[in-house]
């Protein structure tokens, strides 16, 4: 199966703009979603298709793609925004047809 | 309102099977875009996707755990069950389920898990 790769962690000040960062093989047939997790907490969808927030996620998330990376961009980041974010796409190698997370990247808003 | 409850045992033996029930509500497992996959999260380690049924009863698995994993539906109770064989201490876990919908773009389906449960945890031990 394919794999998704993601920083292991990155930090950003207050209200500073970060990227985090998803390649894989898929991202080149499929777009990437994103999921912020926090501690204790079920993920939350943030990002999902070309560049789509589902109804309550704050427009300061956004989502791009480019070749076999997919990226999750937060403008002016908040205190709340620290928490784990995991990509995922659909895996099409081989003969398989399924889903694939990356590692997830922790976000520390310094 | 969609919601998604997970329910099955919190502590099993090694080598016994799980079965882990998903219980939907505010949709119908019948609509022609709603899956429901499994997902499932080691202690302080990533989210690893397990299964997922389509409303066409189409199934897909995990390469790496495909011998030991079945996803069957019930419509009419709105319930998505996977059973996992031969459980081992390091499947120890948090499980989730998540209703994985898409739209359609540029083309092609682009697929999203948008509701998921609040988890179960199981422990693999004897």
């Amino acid at each position: 199966s394919s794999e998704l790769t993601q920083d292991p962690a990155v930090s950003v000040a207050l209200g500073q703009t970060v990227r985090i960062t998803c390649q894989g093989d898929s991202l080149r047939s499929y777009y990437a979603s994103w999921y912020q997790q926090k501690p204790g907490q079920a993920p939350v969808l943030v990002i999902y298709g070309k560049n789509n927030r589902p109804s309550g996620i704050p427009d300061r998330f956004s989502g791009s793609s480019s070749g076999n990376t997919a990226s999750l961009t937060i403008t002016g980041a908040q205190a709340e925004d620290e928490a784990d974010y995991y990509c995922n796409s659909r895996d099409s190698s081989g003969n398989h047809l399924g889903w694939v997370f990356g590692g997830g990247t922790k976000l520390t808003v310094l | 309102q969609v919601t998604l409850k997970e329910s099955g045992p919190v502590l099993v033996k090694p080598t016994e099977t799980l079965t882990l029930t998903c219980t939907v509500s505010g949709f119908s497992l019948s609509n022609a875009r709603m899956g429901v996959s499994w997902i499932r999260q080691p202690p302080g380690k990533a989210l690893e996707w397990l299964a997922h049924i389509f409303s066409n009863d189409e199934k897909s698995y995990s390469t790496s755990l495909k011998s030991r994993l079945t996803i069957s539906k019930d419509t009419s109770k709105s319930q998505v069950v996977l059973t996992m064989t031969n459980m081992d201490p390091v499947d120890t876990a948090t499980y989730y389920c998540a209703r994985n919908t898409y739209y359609y773009g540029s083309g092609s389906r682009n697929y999203y898990m948008d509701v998921w449960g609040k988890g179960t945890t199981v422990t693999v031990s004897s």
